[in-house]
């Protein structure tokens, strides 16, 4: 069965930082475009970045534009987050998860999800 | 960047009920319209994709319909384990937004 599993959360500096990983079992990993979508404490969801499967096209929100950086292994089956200059409003649930339809272009709809890892940054 | 916007903000229902739930996107995204539910201490669950397409095992109670810009989310009787928080997320361009949820609790 398709899962995704994530890793690397916890507490951190301002300014520091952190990398996330998620690993992806049960399907054809480098067939899917991954998404890493965040929720703050008692907030909403926020879509924060997509790699395409073939990792050359990657959209980033404006939120953390400049600051994280996606990259995949498909011979591992793994999607990292290296999320560098972290701030208070970076502290989040982060969770993977894998696009519906596979191939090259890159959509939106996110039919699994990981159970996600907590980034809290605080001083 | 496509805003969502959803309504109402919560919804207090008895089971049994029909309920329907609203997404507005500020710009055209077709059909390109995901409805998620999400559970305290869960990740979101794929309820709908496409506007109007059930998702892989989900009850035939959930119906999504429109295009466009205005979609609605239908919930045919309203059963106790529906409780939670209700995303649309568009589907069409990157950033690949969500509106802010609808929370449907129970009377």
């Amino acid at each position: 069965q398709v899962q995704l599993v994530e890793s690397g959360g916890g507490v951190v500096q301002p300014g520091r930082s952190l990398r996330l990983s998620c690993a992806a079992s049960g399907f054809t990993f480098s067939n899917y475009p991954i998404h890493w979508v965040r929720q703050a404490p008692g907030k909403g969801l926020e879509w924060v970045v997509v790699m395409s499967s073939d990792g050359y096209n990657k959209y980033y929100a404006d939120s953390v534009k400049g600051r994280f950086t996606v990259s995949r292994d498909n011979s591992k089956n793994t999607l990292d987050l290296q999320m560098n200059s972290l701030r208070h409003e970076d502290t989040a649930v982060y969770y993977c998860a894998k696009t519906w339809d596979g191939g090259l272009s890159v959509t939106g709809t996110l039919d699994y999800w990981g159970q996600g890892t907590v980034v809290t940054v605080s001083s | 960047e496509v805003v969502l916007t959803q309504s109402p903000a919560t919804l207090s229902l008895s089971p049994g009920k029909r309920v329907t739930l609203s997404c507005g996107a500020s710009q055209n995204v077709d059909s390109f319209l995901a409805w998620y539910q999400q559970k305290p201490g869960q990740a979101p669950r794929l309820l709908i994709y496409d506007a109007s397409k059930r998702a892989a095992g989900i009850p035939a109670r959930f119906s999504g319909s429109g295009s466009e810009r205005d979609f609605l989310l239908t919930i045919d009787t309203l059963e106790p384990e529906d409780f939670g928080i209700y995303y649309c997320q568009q589907s069409r361009w990157p950033p690949f937004t969500f509106g802010p949820g609808t929370k449907v609790v129970f009377k």
